[in-house]
C-alpha cells in the first residue's frame, strides 16, 4: 500500500545534541510538509517542499531546518534541541498544493 | 490569518450516540480536510470537503463555504470513534498551508 512512512517513531536525544527525523513516502507526491505538535495542541505547520521549493513558515524557529534530496525523502534536522521542542513531529504528503494531505505516524521526540 | 474555531471542545456520549461537530473559520477557503487522530497520534483523513457534501458510511461531513462552517456527523459511534477530530482549511491565498483548529475529544463509552 501506498504510504508515509516515519521513522523512528520514538526519538530520545539530550539538550542541545543534534538530531534528524526521517520521513519517506510511496505516494509519488510533489508537496511533503512538516508539522510539530506539542501535547494537547493542534498541529503546526513548520515548513514545506513544494517540489524542491522550500517554504519556511516565518516563526518557524532557525534551530528547526530541512532537507529534500529527492521526492521521496524528507529529513527535518533540529540543531540544538531544547526541552521546549519535545513534541509529535508529523509528515505529510499531497499531489499539489490543494489537495488532500496524508500523514504518517509521526516521530515522538523527547528531550533530555 | 485565517481563525478556525471547534466546538464543542469535548464530547463524551454512549456507544450507538450520534453527534455533531463543528468547524467555524474566518476566512475564504479552498481546502478544507476532517482529520481523526488516534490514541497513537496518526492523523486519519476522513474527508477533504472545501464545500458540499459527502458520506462515508457512518461519517458524513457538510461544508457551507458562503457561511464559513463545516459540520462533521458521526452515526451509531462505536468506541474505536473515540480520539481527536481536527478540522484544517486552507485559505484561498496560500492554500498549500493548514491551519488547524484546536479539536474535539471524543470519548465513546461502552
Amino acid at each position: 500500500d501506498a504510504m508515509v512512512i516515519q521513522n523512528p517513531r520514538y526519538q530520545v536525544t539530550q539538550f542541545g545534541k543534534p538530531v534528524t527525523l526521517s520521513c519517506s513516502q510511496t505516494l509519488n507526491h510533489n508537496v511533503m510538509y512538516w508539522y510539530q505538535q506539542k501535547s494537547s495542541q493542534a498541529p503546526k505547520l513548520l515548513f514545506h517542499y513544494y517540489d524542491k521549493d522550500f517554504n519556511n513558515e516565518a516563526d518557524t524557529p532557525d534551530n528547526f531546518q530541512s532537507r529534500r534530496p529527492n521526492t521521496s525523502f524528507c529529513f527535518l534536522d533540529i540543531r540544538s534541541p531544547g526541552l521546549g521542542d519535545a513534541a509529535m513531529y508529523l509528515c505529510a504528503t499531497s499531489l499539489g498544493g490543494v489537495e488532500t494531505q496524508y500523514f504518517g505516524p509521526g516521530t515522538r521526540l523527547l528531550v533530555l | 490569518g485565517i481563525q478556525v474555531e471547534q466546538s464543542p471542545p469535548d464530547l463524551i456520549l454512549q456507544e450507538g450516540a450520534n453527534s455533531t461537530l463543528r468547524c467555524n473559520f474566518s476566512d475564504s477557503v479552498n481546502n478544507l480536510q476532517w482529520f481523526h487522530q488516534n490514541p497513537w497520534g496518526q492523523l486519519i483523513n476522513l474527508f477533504y470537503i472545501p464545500s458540499g457534501t459527502k458520506q462515508n458510511g457512518r461519517l458524513s461531513a457538510t461544508t457551507v463555504a458562503t457561511e464559513r462552517y463545516s459540520l462533521l456527523y458521526i452515526s451509531s459511534s462505536q468506541t474505536t470513534d473515540s480520539g481527536v477530530y481536527f478540522c484544517a482549511v486552507g485559505a484561498t491565498q496560500g492554500a498549500q498551508k493548514l491551519v488547524f483548529g484546536q479539536g474535539t475529544r471524543l470519548t465513546i463509552n461502552p
